[in-house]
């Protein structure tokens, strides 16, 4: 089946540094992949949708200088936190869209444990 | 604005029955929904998509249903088992090139 994966899957960085969070499909490719916060015993909230060799497309809330996305290849998107604060503390889940699916199914990777000090 | 509803939080049942977790949802029927499983710190795991022309899709022990007429999922796992317990999530998507939308998901815990 569809393998995504994320890395690192935990990080704990000081208060103003950048993380950079990388986002793999590994056995198909991903013209769209998605980037989601979670928070503890909450759903899932959509942050971005990232389009191959295109702009991301923020939701409302989202500020997008903050949170940095780069889709620059059909299997690897990356979202980067920019100056981290702990309230950027979080759980984010990537996913990717099988377009091959005939479902547009999603497939998530396993998600990266942001901790901000 | 659409909205998705899982009406248990949480649910307990006894190993061996069936458990069975609902989703509503308002306004308009989606394209398809899905149902996925997360595991505590873990991305969700999809499980089953049921579209909207469909009333009941099988998989193993899993069985959901989609009543439009209702706006609502169910979706049942039959002989549960403890290795069953986990949050599952309903998603509706409403076409190929729209974002999914999660419920808030049902805690399930198997006691044996």
């Amino acid at each position: 089946g569809a393998v995504v994966s994320q890395h690192p899957s935990r990080v704990i960085c000081k208060s103003g540094t950048s993380v950079k969070i990388e986002c793999r499909s590994l056995d198909f490719q991903a013209t769209t992949m998605f980037w989601y916060r979670q928070f503890p015993k909450k759903s899932l909230m959509l942050m971005a949708t990232s389009n191959e060799g295109s702009k991301a497309t923020y939701e409302q809330g989202v500020e997008k200088d903050k949170f940095l996305i780069n889709h620059a290849s059909l299997t690897l998107s990356t979202l980067t936190v920019t100056s981290a604060h702990p309230e950027d503390s979080s759980f984010y889940i990537c996913s990717a869209r099988d377009g091959g699916s005939g479902t547009d199914t999603q497939y998530f990777g396993p998600g990266t444990r942001l901790t901000v000090l | 604005s659409q909205k998705i509803e899982q009406n248990s939080e949480a649910l307990n049942i006894q190993e061996g029955k069936t458990a069975t977790l609902t989703c509503n949802y308002t306004n308009y029927s989606p394209a398809y929904l899905q149902w996925y499983r997360q595991d505590p710190g873990r991305g969700p795991v999809f499980l089953l998509l049921i579209r909207e022309n469909e009333k009941e899709k099988r998989k193993e022990r899993l069985k959901v249903t989609f009543d439009t007429t209702l706006k609502q999922s169910l979706f049942h796992i039959t002989a549960s088992q403890p290795a069953d317990s986990a949050t599952y999530l309903c998603a509706l998507v409403y076409s190929s090139a729209s974002k999914i939308i999660f419920g808030s998901g049902t805690r399930l815990s198997i006691r044996p």
